[in-house]
């Protein structure tokens, strides 16, 4: 699997939107671009998913860069809940493994 | 109702001791998984089932036994456990084991710490 790369710590105020990005330079055209988060204590939860297009659903928005090397996840109107580590995942689509990164922790600031 | 639930939460012991965790899901699903989480939170695969069959097997020591008795449950056993096994054990769920996009159900977690 790719290895990505995301940025130690956001920070963002509460009712904004918070854009998290992340590098995937290597990844293969077979690789999806997965994102999960953690919030403290708790299991790792799904966000998103997607491979070449920009995918939405209730959760978030994930934005892939046409050359597929970088993508972001954006929470259009954060929340205190939304404080969490984010991992930015890229997996083939024939295997079954995640391999966690050490991902972003945001922070939503009142 | 929870998807995917563990038993116990906490878990204090003794070193070499044995002792296990328990998993299950009530998703229907075909594929479950272990993680670990250590102090450094770095969340690693250990061990993957599909249909109760081994499909993913980490360089994990043998004392730790995956046992899966039917494809809702997956169960952890530790064996002879050690102060470096100290750790947060998740366990996941997913339909498959592989195909496009599959996703991962994770159960809260067993906090393990060992003495």
């Amino acid at each position: 699997d790719a290895k990505t790369t995301q940025p130690t710590s956001m920070d963002c105020a509460e009712g904004r939107a918070a854009n998290l990005p992340c590098n995937h330079s290597t990844i293969s055209g077979n690789e999806y671009v997965y994102w999960y988060r953690q919030i403290h204590s708790q299991g790792p939860q799904y966000i998103i998913h997607g491979l070449k297009n920009n995918e939405t659903n209730e959760m978030a928005s994930l934005i892939i860069t046409e050359d597929r090397k970088s993508s972001t996840l954006i929470l259009p109107h954060a929340t205190l809940r939304d404080t969490a580590v984010y991992y930015c995942i890229v997996r083939v689509t024939s295997g079954s493994r995640l391999t966690f990164g050490e991902g972003t922790q945001l922070t939503v600031n009142p | 109702d929870t998807a995917v639930s563990q038993t116990p939460k906490y878990l204090v012991t003794q070193m070499g001791n044995d002792k296990s965790i328990k998993c299950e899901q009530n998703l229907g699903h075909d594929t479950m998984y272990w993680y670990k989480q250590d102090s450094k939170k770095f969340l690693k695969i250990m061990f993957s089932y599909n249909n109760k069959e081994l499909i993913i097997n980490e360089t994990v020591p043998n004392r730790f036994s995956p046992k899966s008795p039917d494809k809702a449950h997956l169960n952890l056993h530790i064996n002879s456990l050690e102060l470096g096994d100290s750790a947060v054990y998740f366990c996941a769920s997913s339909q498959s084991d592989r195909g496009l996009g599959d996703t991962q159900y994770f159960g809260p977690g067993t906090r393990l710490t060992v003495l």
